[in-house]
């Protein structure tokens, strides 16, 4: 059983075009994680929600917009791809606060704009 | 100053070598100090992870904080080529605030 699992694994497209990730966890935990991973392999925090209520979104174009339909999943959608959004984006989860600092990361999704 | 700082090596060894993987950060207000493993085209898995300071081991494994230097640093004792990956490491304020804080990584390699 994965924990957490984001489709798809690879993704190419063009510039402009608008494109979206999956993620969802089935480990029962309440904050989710978009996190984008640079060529140079520094991992850096683009949004977090817990329980469906955004609480973390750092500087990150207007183009990417999470959504979060329930606790369980976290979706990432980006318009108007450009060249500089090719990275690898990984989808994380965490839970209670209370329980520690622990976040499960996903397979990571490689995009890929040409 | 960056709040973290980690040297991304490449670091090679010889199977069976003690490794050492540092990190240095600014704000003495951290209090979660963890190390994760990434190996190629995978997510990052956390390793182990201290509260606030001292020593941690977890078989050949031993992650220490000093405070007082702002330093964490995570021994590896007896590498194998399995454990050739990217070590990360990660840090966090605790509390309400879960937003973790990363270095760079550090490449390792264990050559047999």
């Amino acid at each position: 059983d994965t924990a957490v699992s984001q489709t798809p694994k690879y993704l190419v497209t063009q510039m402009g075009n608008d494109k979206s990730i999956k993620c969802e966890q089935n480990l029962g935990h309440d904050t989710m994680y978009w996190y984008k991973q640079d060529s140079k392999k520094f991992l850096k925090i683009m949004f977090s929600y817990n329980n469906k209520e955004l609480i973390i979104n750092e500087t990150v174009p207007n183009r990417f917009s999470p959504k979060s339909p329930d606790k369980a999943h976290l979706n990432l959608h980006i318009n108007s791809l450009e060249l500089g959004d090719s990275a690898v984006y990984f989808c994380a989860s965490s839970q209670d606060v209370r329980e520690g600092p622990e976040a499960f990361f996903g397979q990571g999704t490689r995009l890929t704009v040409v | 100053q960056k709040e973290v700082e980690q040297d991304p090596g490449p670091l090679s060894v010889p199977e069976g070598a003690i490794v050492s993987l540092n990190c240095t950060y600014s704000n003495s207000a951290f209090q979660y100090f963890m190390w994760y493993r990434q190996y190629s085209r995978k997510g990052p898995e956390l390793l182990m992870y201290t509260y606030s300071s001292g020593n941690k081991e977890d078989g050949r494994f031993t992650a220490q904080v000093d405070k007082s230097s702002k330093y964490i640093s995570l021994f590896i004792r007896d590498s194998q080529p399995s454990d050739s990956a990217t070590y990360l490491c990660a840090i966090c304020w605790g509390g309400n605030n879960r937003k973790l804080i990363w270095g760079l990584g550090t490449s390792l390699a264990v050559n047999p």
